[in-house]
């Protein structure tokens, strides 16, 4: 079974902060991964996805197979970078499981 | 290009009643897919639509069923409505081929059952 799990409900830090947001997937095949975010009153959109190795406002995630993990990280958080992330695993088609979200609050 | 765009935004419905939704995707975008999204079991996939033909399909019962018009704009409905159904249901559309996960998403439809 195709299972995406988010185990931080909610991740607070510093602005300044280097930033972790975890994610744990479980697939038979090869796994497509993503990282979908939503900004307060915005909606849920595409921040990175794993085939793409590209770096997003400065978010970069490494998919790694022997751990079955996906983490998005940041280096150095700043307060626009609060929003509820998914992660995100994609089977076949356009059917995305999701995992529960995890919010980023980053302070001043 | 405008984007995705759902109606109505919110609804009150009472059990038993049945209810339609409907999604218009960003124009040339081929598939339509849609999410229930709850408090207790977050964003849970219900179906995708690609040129007309239901391509996925999640676990949800017969209540839930769709369909794709020539246009590509797409409706949901469901039947005999339980107090379970109360959700956002978000509609996203993507070109359809070739998949590359890339959604964009409506803001959803609110629908409360009472």
């Amino acid at each position: 079974a195709q299972r995406v799990t988010q185990p931080e409900k909610l991740l607070s830090v510093f602005k300044g902060a280097p930033v972790e947001l975890k994610c744990n997937y479980s697939y038979s095949g090869s796994p497509e991964l993503f990282w979908y975010v939503q900004y307060s009153r915005q909606r849920l959109q595409l921040l990175l996805r794993h085939i793409s190795r590209e770096s997003i406002k400065g978010f970069t995630a490494d998919l790694n197979k022997g751990e079955t993990s996906f983490h998005l990280k940041k280096p150095f958080a700043q307060e626009e970078d609060s929003a509820m992330y998914y992660c995100a695993l994609s089977g076949y088609g356009n059917k995305l499981v999701f995992g529960a979200g995890t919010i980023l609050r980053v302070k001043s | 290009k405008a984007g995705v765009t759902q109606t109505p935004r919110y609804l009150i419905k009472t059990r038993g009643q049945q209810v339609t939704l409907s999604c218009s995707p960003i124009s040339g975008h081929r598939s339509v897919s849609w999410y229930q999204q709850t408090p207790g079991q977050g964003l849970q996939f219900l179906f995708e639509y690609f040129s007309e033909t239901q391509r996925n399909k999640g676990n949800f019962p017969g209540r839930f069923s769709g369909r794709q018009f020539s246009n590509s704009r797409s409706e949901m409905n469901v039947s005999t409505l339980e107090l379970g159904d109360s959700a956002l249901y978000l509609c996203a559309s993507s070109p359809g081929t070739p998949n590359t996960g890339e959604l964009f998403f409506g803001e959803g439809s609110r629908l409360t059952v009472l």
